[in-house]
């Protein structure tokens, strides 16, 4: 079974733009969970989607927004890149709550 | 607030020692706990969770309501157990709360 995939691997942006980071769940999961991890803050909890509609919320300020389409896929979003938000962003999918999460590679976002 | 707690960012200790990485936790419930475990250069995976009580790769991890503690144990390092850990609880049945992990070094 294919794992979890992240695309794209690597990102250089520069303070102010956009970017679009998305993800592949493993077939027949329909949870996506999205994950900030930074040297100093750790593993953050970002948001969760399930079956296109957003069940759960961490404590990121609204230039980070995400969705899910209907074939389970994800994108999240950053507007406005700070350089604080340079990070490796996980996702992570499961069949449904509370069932084991897989993590994919990350990307690794670079704000200059 | 939810919380974990990992107290040690490094651990090192010999081949064949016993192993016991620290995690407290502060939740209001009944707390889902997790080990994950990230080796060099491959990406985050379950080790273990409280529920399932199974051991694996010879780890076990013991939930203490009392001591708001989950800990994880090996009573024989092997270094192949060199590794960033990460212990989490579980909110509203999808959102990990990470502990800031521990790296365990296993020297021969």
């Amino acid at each position: 079974k294919a794992g979890v995939t992240q695309t794209p691997r690597y990102l250089i942006k520069t303070r102010g733009q956009q970017v679009t980071l998305s993800c592949s769940p493993i077939s027949g999961h329909r949870s996506v969970s999205w994950y900030q991890q930074t040297p100093g803050q750790g593993l953050q909890f970002l948001f969760e989607y399930f079956s296109e509609t957003q069940r759960n919320k961490g404590n990121f300020p609204g230039r980070f927004s995400g969705r899910q389409f209907s074939n389970s896929r994800s994108e999240m979003n950053v507007s406005t890149l700070e350089l604080g938000d340079s990070a490796l962003y996980l996702c992570a999918s499961s069949r449904d709550r509370s069932y084991e999460q897989y993590f994919g590679p990350g990307t690794r976002l670079t704000v200059t | 607030a939810q919380r974990v707690t990992q107290p040690e960012k490094l651990l090192s200790v010999f081949k064949g020692a016993p192993v016991e990485l620290k995690c407290n936790y502060s939740y209001s419930g009944s707390p889902e706990l997790f080990w994950y475990v990230q080796y060099s250069r491959q990406r985050l995976q379950l080790l273990l969770r409280h529920i399932s009580r199974e051991s694996i790769k010879g780890f076990t991890a013991d939930l203490n309501k009392g001591e708001t503690s989950f800990h994880l144990k090996k009573p024989f390092a092997q270094e192949e157990d060199s590794a960033m850990y990460y212990c989490a609880l579980l909110q509203a049945g999808t959102a990990l709360i990470f502990g800031k992990g521990t790296t365990l070094s296993v020297s021969s």
